[in-house]
């Protein structure tokens, strides 16, 4: 699996948009960018996948750029509860050798501040 | 209903001890993994198993030994604790997509 690169820590104002950013410049064309969060003391929560397109979902939206080297998961209204270490993986297809392995990397700490 | 579920929540020991974590899914899904989350927060595989077969084992040490019963159930069986076996162990589940995580079961070995 690719390697990523998130900034350590990001803020954010409740009610604003929060924006981070992810690295993934050695991705291969079979790889998926998967968004994962992890709230304090609680077990990792799905948020969100894309291979090429845009996504969006009931949580957030993913902007992956042309060359799929970097993507941006867009939280649009965050809140206080959003607050947690966000986590972005390059991942194979889980059919694959790999079974679906996540590669967990140090993630960003994203604080939403009233 | 809880997706995936742990037991116990916490588990203290003393060194030497065998303990068990056991982990069941009701989503139906082929394919079960262990985490194992260190103090210093890094989330790492262990096991993976697909319809009760072993397919990924991370040179896990001998000690861990996962058992799979049945599609809905993986447990983790760690003989000889350490210290260094202290940390927070993830259950999860998926079929093709996206990983479902159990709540945690946070292991203290004293």
């Amino acid at each position: 699996d690719a390697k990523t690169t998130q900034p350590p820590s990001m803020d954010c104002a409740e009610g604003r948009a929060a924006n981070l950013p992810c690295n993934h410049s050695t991705i291969s064309g079979n790889e998926y960018v998967y968004w994962y969060r992890q709230i304090h003391s609680q077990g990792p929560q799905y948020i969100i996948h894309g291979l090429k397109n845009n996504e969006t979902n009931e949580m957030a939206s993913l902007i992956i750029t042309e060359d799929r080297k970097s993507s941006t998961l867009i939280l649009p209204h965050a809140t206080l509860r959003d607050t947690a270490v966000y986590y972005c993986i390059a991942r194979g297809n889980a059919g694959g050798t790999s079974y679906g392995k996540l590669t967990f990397g140090q993630g960003t700490i994203l604080t939403v501040h009233p | 209903d809880t997706a995936v579920s742990q037991t116990p929540k916490y588990l203290v020991t003393q060194m030497g001890n065998d303990k068990s974590i056991k982990c069941e899914q009701n989503l139906g899904h082929d394919t079960m993994y262990w985490y194992k989350q260190d103090s210093k927060k890094f989330l790492k595989i262990m096991f993976s198993y697909n319809n009760k077969e072993l397919i990924i084992n991370e040179t896990v040490p001998n000690r861990f030994s996962p058992k799979s019963p049945d599609k809905a159930h993986l447990n983790l069986h760690i003989n000889s604790l350490e210290l260094g076996d202290s940390a927070v162990y993830f259950c999860a589940s998926s079929q093709m997509g996206e990983q479902f995580f159990g709540p945690g079961t946070r292991l203290t070995v004293l």
